[in-house]
């Protein structure tokens, strides 16, 4: 069964640099989203991304995040500057249809130190 | 808003004990509910959906009714094995919303021989 894939699994960074979150969502899908959640907390909507452009975002995505789709296959988070509370396990999902249940891959843990 | 309270954990019930998850919602329109299921390790899956009032979704022995009236959508199985272990979440979307999510904060099963 075709899978959404994320990289990497977990990543360190110190507090103030970049990172970027990978994801390869599922081939025929057409609506894209990045999920955070905090140790403990509940899974948050973060963006939604349909036809090359922001569809949807939350509070929580300020001008620290971005997302892109470079290609037709990548669909990636950046975030700027990392504070500590952005630690948390970061989930990418996409889904075929506006109404469709959400596939998503098994997550990037990411730790900001 | 929208959002959705589900039954604190962490649970633990023998192997072939009745489960109930309690999950209750707050939703302005006619939402679709979902449960998603998180072994360790992995991303959410999709366990079982309705989308509209009185479905029942139905997967892997799991049940779970949409009732408007109490705006809930307990999860039920009637005998849980060792491998139900995982963290169970309770979601919503509606589709005046666009496709976003809200989801409950897990709860934990363990299940013991």
């Amino acid at each position: 069964e075709p899978e959404v894939t994320q990289t990497p699994s977990h990543q360190v960074t110190q507090m103030g640099q970049e990172v970027i979150l990978r994801c390869v969502p599922i081939s025929n899908h057409l609506y894209f989203y990045w999920y955070r959640q905090i140790l403990g907390q509940k899974v948050e909507f973060l963006v939604s991304f349909y036809n090359n452009e922001i569809s949807e975002k939350s509070e929580i995505f300020d001008d620290q995040f971005s997302v892109e789709r470079p290609d037709g296959s990548n669909f990636t988070l950046k975030i700027r500057s990392t504070k500590l509370e952005d630690s948390a396990m970061y989930f990418c999902a996409s889904s075929q249809g506006w109404d469709s249940p959400l596939h998503f891959g098994n997550g990037t843990r990411l730790t900001v130190t | 808003g929208d959002s959705v309270t589900q039954m604190e954990g962490p649970v633990t019930l023998s192997e072939e004990a009745f489960l109930t998850i309690n999950c209750t919602y707050t939703a302005t329109g006619y939402p679709s509910l979902f449960w998603y299921v998180q072994y360790p390790g992995e991303g959410l899956q999709l366990l079982l959906k309705a989308t509209k009032a009185d479905d029942k979704g139905s997967n892997k022995g799991f049940e779970a009714t949409y009732r408007k009236e109490t705006t809930s959508f307990h999860l039920e199985k009637g005998s849980v094995q060792v491998s139900d272990s995982a963290v169970y979440f309770c979601a919503l979307s509606e589709t005046n919303t666009g496709n976003q999510f809200y989801f409950g904060t897990g709860t934990s099963l363990t299940v013991i021989p």
